[in-house]
């Protein structure tokens, strides 16, 4: 398994400005994924992150406006940059320790509010 | 491309009678299943998963949930529930891609525990 947190817990930000999410893992781990959850919905997978590398977005997703971080195997961010109100979610971070076909763990989340 | 149905938004049930959450899922190949739960204000909690084998997996918390492969269905049973049960949970299919996996998440349903 692994043991993962997340910052801040919450915000609340102005539109316009940019949030940036930290997720930090206890162990190392293969991969690192970052998703949304909208008010009353499901998760929507945003992008993995990759180390080293540039993150891979899915559809609907782009990196202008989601910048993701991956310096180390224990390390990711997720920026939400320009927030609009539509923004507001929870933004769970998560891992697959030891690659494809291993259980995905999840982080607490992030409760971002933008007024 | 992989997708989970859960037809029931919300189930009430009594504390101590039994339970059984349906879902459904659209895969061309062998999946990946899992159930999570999400509390309120909390991130998501592994329940059990599937991957080869039994089609019958015991997950925590007495959790249990059966494969069935001509029905394309993954449903979750417990025989007693608890007021502590009362939470979100998440049916999701994982699909493997070039080295890559995906999660994709049913819509959830919210299960209310009456005493």
């Amino acid at each position: 398994s692994a043991v993962i947190s997340q910052k801040p817990s919450r915000d609340i930000c102005q539109r316009g400005t940019s949030l940036t999410i930290q997720c930090q893992v206890d162990s190392q781990v293969t991969m690192m994924f970052w998703y949304r959850q909208q008010p009353g919905q499901s998760l929507t997978l945003i992008a993995t992150a990759n180390q080293g590398s540039e993150a891979t977005y899915e559809s609907g997703f782009v990196i202008d406006k989601f910048p993701i971080s991956r310096p180390n195997l224990t390390f990711s961010t997720l920026t939400v940059s320009n927030m609009s109100p539509e923004d507001s979610s929870i933004y769970l971070c998560s891992v697959l320790p030891r690659g494809p076909g291993d259980t995905q763990y999840f982080g607490p989340g992030t409760r971002l509010t933008v007024l | 491309a992989q997708s989970v149905t859960q037809p029931d938004i919300h189930i009430t049930v009594s504390e101590g009678a039994s339970l059984e959450l349906r879902c459904n899922y659209s895969y061309g190949a062998t999946p990946y299943l899992f159930w999570y739960v999400q509390s309120p204000g909390q991130g998501l909690q592994l329940l059990l998963k599937y991957f080869s084998g039994d089609t019958l997996v015991q997950g925590i918390k007495g959790f249990e949930a059966e494969f069935k492969r001509s029905q394309s269905s993954f449903n979750l049973r417990k025989p007693s529930v608890h007021w502590s049960d009362a939470a979100e949970y998440f049916c999701a299919v994982g699909a493997r891609s070039g080295g890559n996996e995906k999660l994709t998440f049913g819509t959830g349903t919210r299960l209310t525990i009456i005493p």
